[in-house]
């Protein structure tokens, strides 16, 4: 079945260092890739996402990159701020007669000021 | 702004009580999700629904049943309610359609502790 594997689990960072968070799918049919950021308190928010036809994306700060024949894909923050700390989740989407969409397990990211 | 809200962020029931978590979303979308969300395993879906007196079960339906009878709400219910149903619930909707991916929109989350 669609599995998705997150690493690592906890993440501390200096503010203004960079942190990647890295995610290992199993169903090549994916084609969608959508990273989530849950803020303490909150529902997860979309912040970014990847389509299996482009290897990778840069919103800003944030960016992703996607390797299909390896099935990685990974989120890279840059110059961290303290407002990044918060879970994320990284997930996989098939289309089938929804969208069904398998997360990863998170990440804690911490950026210490 | 896309809406989504939850009757409840906080709720204590005890073992066999009946629980009824509701979600109202404002956007007009045509599915809906309930998903758990427990502590180094993500979020899993327990149940969805594509329209209105529609569901489908998702990865962990057992113990769990859901109500759509309008568009804009959908409820998840515990029948018998049991401790390890104590979790994080979150509910989010999204529109469907057939050439491109949507994102989920979700609530702030119920926390739901069963004793």
């Amino acid at each position: 079945g669609e599995n998705v594997e997150q690493h690592p689990s906890t993440l501390s960072v200096q503010e203004g260092d960079s942190a990647v968070i890295k995610c290992t799918y199993s169903d090549s049919a994916s084609n969608y890739f959508p990273w989530y950021k849950q803020e303490l308190g909150k529902g997860p928010q979309l912040i970014i996402d990847i389509r299996s036809n482009v290897g990778e994306k840069k919103d800003q700060r944030i960016a992703v990159t996607l390797n299909k024949t390896a099935k990685h894909f990974s989120l890279h923050i840059t110059e961290t701020q303290p407002e990044d700390s918060a879970v994320y989740f990284c997930a996989e989407a098939l289309k089938t007669s929804y969208d069904k969409v398998i997360f990863g397990p998170g990440t804690s990211l911490s950026v210490i000021p | 702004d896309v809406k989504v809200t939850q009757s409840s962020r906080y709720l204590v029931k005890r073992t066999g009580e009946k629980v009824f978590l509701e979600c109202v979303q404002d956007m007009d979308h045509e599915n809906m999700f309930w998903y758990r969300q427990d502590p180094g395993l993500g979020l899993r879906l327990i149940y969805f629904s594509y329209d209105v007196k529609m569901k489908e079960k998702g990865d962990i339906p057992e113990g769990y049943s859901v109500s759509r009878e309008k568009k804009e709400r959908f409820s998840l219910i515990l029948e018998s309610a049991s401790t390890n149903q104590t979790s994080m619930y979150l509910c989010a909707s999204t529109n469907w359609t057939s050439g491109s991916y949507n994102e989920q929109f979700f609530g702030p989350g119920t926390r739901l502790t069963v004793l």
